[in-house]
């Protein structure tokens, strides 16, 4: 599984986009882009996945660069409610977990 | 989307005892299940990949002995923590993957389960 990177931590207004960046140089051909994330005490949430192709879903959208050695997640309209960790996982079978981006919407 | 059912969600336990976790895919089969181990303030940790009628894979550093899993049917697999010590007090969450969508299909996440060991 490729190795990712992310930012720490990054702080968006309520009501704005929320766009969350991911290095992934090492990515091999097979491998997803997973997005995932977690709040609090609870198990992750899926939200959404690619392998080429930009993507988008009633959550988000992701639009992955062309050499896919990166990827942006955007949460179009951040709600309280988004406040989580964000997970960028890029793997083909089982997923490994990095330190993820702690996100916090600000009303 | 698929729904992942862990069971207990809390359990404090006495040092010493087993204590045991369910995980269920409740509306579709899982051929593959993981699991994973989460302290405080960390990242997930991939423990063991979990495979239906066959032994578990572990990760490095995790005891087969100390972790044991079965995953006896294409819904259900068990985590069973033995003889467990404070340290092992983590909140434990399994993950599955639809059969159907193997190939590139998302993983499916469960509550987690909270284990304390007093």
């Amino acid at each position: 599984d490729a190795k990712t990177t992310q930012p720490t931590s990054m702080d968006c207004a309520e009501g704005r986009a929320a766009n969350l960046p991911c290095n992934h140089s090492t990515i091999s051909g097979n491998e997803y882009v997973y997005w995932y994330r977690q709040i609090h005490s609870q198990g992750p949430q899926y939200i959404i996945h690619g392998l080429k192709n930009n993507e988008t879903n009633e959550m988000a959208s992701l639009i992955i660069t062309e050499d896919r050695k990166s990827s942006t997640l955007i949460l179009p309209h951040a709600t309280l409610r988004d406040t989580a960790v964000y997970y960028c996982i890029a793997d083909d079978y089982k997923l490994s977990f990095g330190a993820g981006t702690t996100v916090t919407v600000r009303a | 989307g698929a729904v992942v059912s862990q069971h207990p969600s809390r359990v404090i336990c006495k040092s010493g005892t087993s204590v045991k976790i369910e995980c269920r895919s409740l509306d579709f089969q899982a051929t593959t299940m993981f699991w994973y181990r989460q302290f405080p303030k960390q990242s997930l940790m991939l423990m063991a990949t979990s495979n239906e009628g066959s032994k578990a894979t572990y990760e490095q550093g995790v005891e087969k002995d100390k972790f044991l899993i079965n995953h006896a049917s294409l819904t259900l697999s068990t985590l069973t923590v033995t003889s467990a010590h404070p340290e092992d007090s983590s909140f434990y969450i399994c993950s599955a993957r639809d059969r159907r969508r193997a190939g590139s299909g998302e993983l499916f996440f469960g509550e987690g389960s909270r284990l304390t060991v007093l």
